[in-house]
């Protein structure tokens, strides 16, 4: 059964460090995203991005973060100057047309020290 | 604003117990719902959904779930849970244009007893 991967399962920088993380979506999807949970809290939205361009961002994502699609298969999301606070779980998901079903990869812990 | 509400952080069962998981909505429009589980190392798989039609909804592993537009309720069911059941459980909620942008509940986590 096809699946969203993605890469690390877990990394640990330190504050100020600039971090990617990888996720490569199912094939024949068209519609990508970033979600993000810190620990106790609320799985979060961050970022859609459809069309080589982001299609819709949150209050959360602001100039530190980016996202590109830069061959074609992988889809990533860069922290430029990570913070403490941006210690989380960040899932990538994706679906094939807009009001279809997301199908989630396992997630990257991200832990900045 | 639209929000997702579980007012159970955890909830634990006996096996073959029946089981209900609370979802509360605010939403402005008919809502687009869903029902989300997590085991432990794995990412979120879909449950089930509800766009439109018979508020009764069947899911995968024998969940179904009940739109209550009075109550603003999607309520998770199972009459027999089992002990792979286990797991964290995320009620979420989107509009019609873009059901990829979620807004999810805090989650509840199931522990089944044997």
């Amino acid at each position: 059964e096809p699946e969203v991967t993605q890469t690390p399962s877990h990394q640990v920088t330190q504050m100020g460090q600039e971090v990617i993380l990888r996720c490569v979506p199912i094939s024949n999807h068209l519609y990508f995203y970033w979600y993000r949970q810190i620990l106790g809290q609320k799985v979060e939205f961050l970022v859609s991005f459809y069309n080589n361009e982001i299609s819709e961002k949150s209050e959360i994502f602001d100039d530190q973060f980016s996202v590109e699609r830069p061959d074609g298969s992988n889809f990533t999301l860069k922290i430029r100057s990570t913070k403490l606070e941006d210690s989380a779980m960040y899932f990538c998901a994706s679906t094939a047309y807009n009001t279809g079903e997301l199908f989630f990869g396992e997630g990257s812990r991200l832990t900045v020290l | 604003a639209q929000s997702v509400t579980q007012p159970d952080i955890h909830i634990t069962v006996s096996e073959g117990a029946s089981l209900e998981l609370r979802c509360n909505y605010s939403y402005g429009a008919t809502p687009y719902l869903f029902w989300y589980v997590q085991s432990p190392g794995q990412g979120l798989q879909l449950l089930l959904k509800y766009f439109s039609g018979d508020t009764l909804v069947q899911g995968i592993k024998g969940f179904e779930a009940e739109f209550k537009r009075s109550q603003s309720s999607f309520n998770l069911r199972k009459p027999s849970v089992h002990w792979s059941d286990a797991a964290e459980y995320f009620c979420a909620v989107a509009n019609s244009g873009n059901t990829g942008k979620l807004i999810f509940g805090q989650g509840t986590t199931l522990q089944v007893k044997p």
